[in-house]
């Protein structure tokens, strides 16, 4: 079935640090993909998104292709900041007529040190 | 803010007992979602409504059910509630009717303490 499969946390990372988050899914369709956060005592906000192969999703400094040939939806940021600290979850929708299908990742905690 | 609005944001019971929280969607968005999170741990999907009907279950215990009602609003009953129920519970909503989504929105979450 469909599914995704996030890099295990935690992770911790020095201010203005390099950031990568591996993200790789499987889907028998044409899924949509999508980077969520969640900062402490939040709900989930959506970060970026791409709908179809080699889009590049960015938002705030954060970037991710969508690679169909990896089946990967890694997240970036060249120098991450203290306040971007919080827990990051990658996510695939599909489309059915029924209403969009979601499957999440399981999270990977970030913290960002001075 | 991202339209979705649950309440109440905190909720503290005794175990044995019953409690509704409800689900504001996003003004028309037809699917409901509902999600458990418990203390570090990831999202638990427990259950998805489309437009007023049930579209799939996730780990939804038998003590838990939901509906959605004629206006798309959504209500989750958690009865016989243990200590272990204790977690924030998300809502979302996707699939809006007429211009199409693809993203799932979240509300801010109900913190349910069972004591």
């Amino acid at each position: 079935g469909d599914s995704v499969t996030q890099m295990e946390g935690p992770v911790t990372l020095s201010e203005e640090a390099f950031l990568t988050i591996n993200c790789t899914y499987t889907a028998t369709g044409y899924p949509s993909l999508f980077w969520y956060v969640q900062y402490p005592g939040e709900g989930l906000q959506l970060l970026l998104k791409a709908t179809k192969a080699d889009d590049k999703g960015s938002n705030k400094g954060f970037e991710a292709t969508y690679r169909k040939e990896t089946t990967s939806f890694h997240l970036e940021k060249g120098s991450v900041q203290v306040s971007d600290s919080a827990v990051y979850f990658c996510a695939l929708s599909v489309p059915v007529s029924t209403g969009n299908q979601f499957y999440f990742g399981t999270g990977t905690s970030l913290t960002v040190i001075p | 803010d991202s339209g979705v609005t649950q309440t109440p944001k905190h909720l503290i019971t005794a175990t044995g007992q019953r409690v509704t929280l409800r689900c504001s969607p996003r003004s028309g968005d037809l699917s409901v979602y509902w999600y458990q999170q418990s203390l570090d741990q990831g999202l638990q999907f427990l259950i998805q409504y489309y437009n007023g009907e049930e579209r799939a279950k996730g780990n939804i215990l038998e003590r838990f059910s939901a509906q959605q009602f004629p206006d798309l609003h959504s209500e989750l009953n958690l009865s016989s509630l243990e200590l272990g129920d204790s977690a924030l519970y998300f809502c979302a909503s996707s699939d809006h009717n007429g211009t199409g989504t693809f993203e799932a929105f979240f509300g801010q979450g109900t913190r349910l303490t069972v004591v």
